[in-house]
């Protein structure tokens, strides 16, 4: 089946430096990816639309210089969380339509996730 | 997409059938019902998803309504493994269309 991998799976960091999660379809291309988050508790709510060649489409109210994302191929997608604060601890999700036995690219693939802790 | 609802929580007991009710009143033609779940501090899993007619795969079933205003996700023996919170999301099945995801149905699976 489909799989979204997602690197790292947990990071700890210092307030004001910068983290970079990655996403990678492993065997199926996404030209569109989708980057949720998660605070304890309750449910995913979408960042950002990642498109493979062009800019990111931002949900309203997340901050696209804060939340920095590069759709650089048609299996990676990166999220880097800039100048973090502890308000910025959550759990990061990516997600990939298609691939896998599904009917075609009708379902979404979830990647593990990550949990960001920012001291 | 269409606006689901669904419980907030149930209980089952192992090795019983699990039945979750989803409610999708405002459902249009084009829209699919999907279900996935999520276990603590992991990502959603897929679980099944249908158009109009019942559909059965190797981890459960899933009965819509004639009318497609509501529908059952069946897990027919669960598990203590089964115990997370399932989502059940009405869409279009576009290509690069995101999933908006509601609160969920916590279901805790007792021995």
């Amino acid at each position: 089946g489909a799989v979204v991998s997602q690197h790292p799976s947990w990071v700890i960091c210092k307030s004001g430096t910068s983290v970079k999660i990655e996403c990678r379809s492993l065997d199926f291309q996404a030209t569109t990816m989708f980057w949720y988050r998660q605070f304890p508790k309750q449910s995913l709510m979408l960042m950002a639309t990642s498109n493979e060649g062009s800019k990111a489409t931002y949900e309203q109210g997340v901050e696209k210089d804060k939340f920095l994302i590069n759709h650089a191929s048609l299996t990676l997608s990166t999220l880097t969380v800039t100048s973090a604060h502890p308000e910025d601890s959550s759990f990061y999700i990516c997600s990939a339509p298609g691939g896998g036995a599904y009917s075609g690219a009708n379902v979404l693939t979830f990647g593990a996730g990550s949990r960001l802790t920012v001291l | 997409d269409a606006k689901t609802t669904q419980p907030p929580s149930m209980d089952c007991a192992e090795g019983r059938a699990a039945n979750l009710p989803c409610n999708h009143s405002t459902i249009s033609g084009n829209e699919y019902v999907y279900w996935y779940r999520q276990i603590h501090s992991q990502g959603p899993q897929y679980i099944i998803h249908g158009l109009k007619n019942n559909e059965t795969n190797e981890m459960a079933s899933l009965i819509i309504t004639e009318d497609r205003k509501s529908s059952t996700l069946i897990l027919p023996h669960a598990t203590l493994r089964d115990t997370a919170v399932y989502y059940c999301i009405a869409r279009s099945g576009n290509y690069g269309q995101n999933f908006v995801f509601g609160p969920g149905t916590r279901l805790s699976v007792l021995p």
